[in-house]
């Protein structure tokens, strides 16, 4: 199985400051027949299922706000908060849909300072 | 509008049996894999079963592989999970989820649409 770790586990930004998450894959999830990156990113509220942010490592999910950008390839990726907002407190979750067991990391907790 | 709409939780007795339903709407089901994801309280999320738009092929994972059976009914939009021989680490909120991409041979792509979920509760 890929074993996915985040790190950290939690973080407290303040307002308007910057965020990074950061996942690491235990294999690439780049595959190389399309060049692509089979890794997504979700927010997950208090009491909400999860939203997808992010797909293909970088590429934003229709509707969400350009503060979040997802970055990386092969192994090493970061999710990034440009200006946190309050209604960004959540956890956020990586996963890779490369292979099954499609698997999740362990989830970073982001809360205001 | 997109949905899922999951059904069918509830308590039930360590080796005892539910079954699981999400009822889709709002895009064509035949041409998306489907997904089942639990959450147990507390935790995070684990990938639990996957088949695919025909429904002629299915994937788990090991915790609930030969214990669970995921089906569809293509006419009634419609995704099961049948789950059998119930342990306490069973214990979850399940969520059906649909892949952003519309591809019936496939189901490696993130999740773009999740139901509310449905909570199922084992113990005696």
């Amino acid at each position: 199985d890929i074993v996915m770790t985040q790190s950290p586990d939690s973080l407290a930004v303040s307002l308007g400051e910057r965020a990074t998450i950061n996942c690491k894959s235990s294999q690439s999830v780049l595959y190389s027949s399309n060049n692509k990156n089979y890794l997504a990113w979700y927010q997950q509220r208090p009491g909400q299922p999860p939203k997808l942010l992010i797909y293909w490592a970088s590429t934003r999910e229709s509707g969400v706000p350009d503060r979040f950008s997802g970055s990386g390839s092969g192994t090493d990726f970061t999710l990034t908060i440009s200006s946190l907002q309050a209604e960004d407190v959540a956890v956020y979750y990586c996963q890779q849909h490369y292979r099954t067991p499609l698997t999740f990391g362990g989830g970073t907790k982001v809360e205001i300072k | 509008e997109v949905q899922l709409l999951e059904s069918g939780g509830g308590l039930v007795q360590p080796g005892g049996s539910l079954r699981l339903s999400c009822a889709a709407s709002g895009f064509t089901f035949s041409t998306y894999a489907m997904n089942w994801v639990r959450q147990a309280p507390g935790k995070g999320l684990e990938w639990v079963s996957a088949i695919l738009g025909s429904g002629d092929n299915t994937y788990y994972a090991d915790s609930v592989k030969g214990r669970f059976t995921i089906s569809r009914d293509n006419s009634k939009n419609t995704l099961y999970l049948q789950m059998n021989s119930l342990r306490a680490e069973d214990a979850a909120v399940y969520y059906c989820a649909k892949p952003h991409a519309p591809d019936p041979k496939n189901f490696n792509y993130g999740l773009d649409v999740w139901g509310q979920g449905t909570t199922v509760t084992v113990s005696s």
